[in-house]
């Protein structure tokens, strides 16, 4: 099973600066099966990106995804009042799927 | 709209049954890949369980935790798909969410449902 490992645990930011939330794999995850989503308080979660890249219809172009192999980034360039909430990073392979534990990005 | 609705959700004893619904409306169940996640009280996402489309056999795939337990199903025609819970325990305490695979390998998900809470307790 792939061990996905989120840093840092929480982020504390103002409106307007950017954040890096990492997400870093036990060992290579196939073929970019790498997705971001975002959770607010009491609500599902909703995809960001997918294929470690890729926009999911709707994600803002602020968001940005990168990396492969077995490190992985998400990028916020500003963040917006709604950014505030708790990103996970989840992977897919050998038919099992695991998130990471999550980075919570609040407000300074 | 495409959505998905969870229902069946409830309080159970430990060691009982309950069985989970996912409808699907403003598209095709049938043409996607469907998974199951649960999310215990303050703590982060787990993934339980995935069914494939019938080009692939309906074929399904358990976490480890949940693996002779639970049996995921759907039924195409009626645009839902269920989450069979027996021997339930305390640790399967959470809300359950089902979503729908956003391509067919299923690396990805799109859809989500609002959740439908699952508390075991005696």
């Amino acid at each position: 099973e792939i061990v996905l490992t989120q840093s840092p645990g929480t982020l504390s930011l103002s409106p307007g600066e950017s954040a890096t939330l990492y997400c870093r794999a036990s060992q290579s995850v196939f073929s970019d099966y790498l997705a971001w989503y975002q959770q607010k308080p009491g609500q599902a979660p909703r995809l960001l990106v997918y294929g470690a890249s890729s926009r999911a219809t709707g994600t803002p172009d602020r968001f940005s995804g990168s990396g492969s192999g077995t490190d992985f980034t998400l990028t916020i360039s500003g963040l917006e009042p709604e950014d505030f909430a708790v990103y996970y990073c989840q992977q897919h392979g050998f038919s099992l799927w695991t998130f990471g534990q999550g980075t919570k990005v609040e407000s300074k | 709209e495409v959505q998905l609705v969870e229902s069946g959700g409830g309080l159970v004893q430990p060691g009982r049954s309950l069985r989970l619904s996912c409808t699907a409306s403003g598209y095709t169940l049938g043409d996607y890949p469907v998974s199951w996640f649960r999310q215990a009280p303050g703590r982060g996402l787990e993934w339980v369980g995935y069914i494939r489309i019938r080009s692939s056999g309906w074929t399904t795939e358990y976490a480890a935790s949940v693996k002779g337990r639970f049996t995921v199903s759907r039924d195409d025609s009626e645009n839902t798909a269920y989450l069979q819970m027996d021997s339930l325990k305390i640790e399967d305490t959470a809300v359950y969410y089902c979503s729908r695979a956003l391509r067919i390998n299923g690396d990805a998900f799109d859809v989500w449902g609002q959740g439908t809470m699952v508390t075991v307790s005696s």
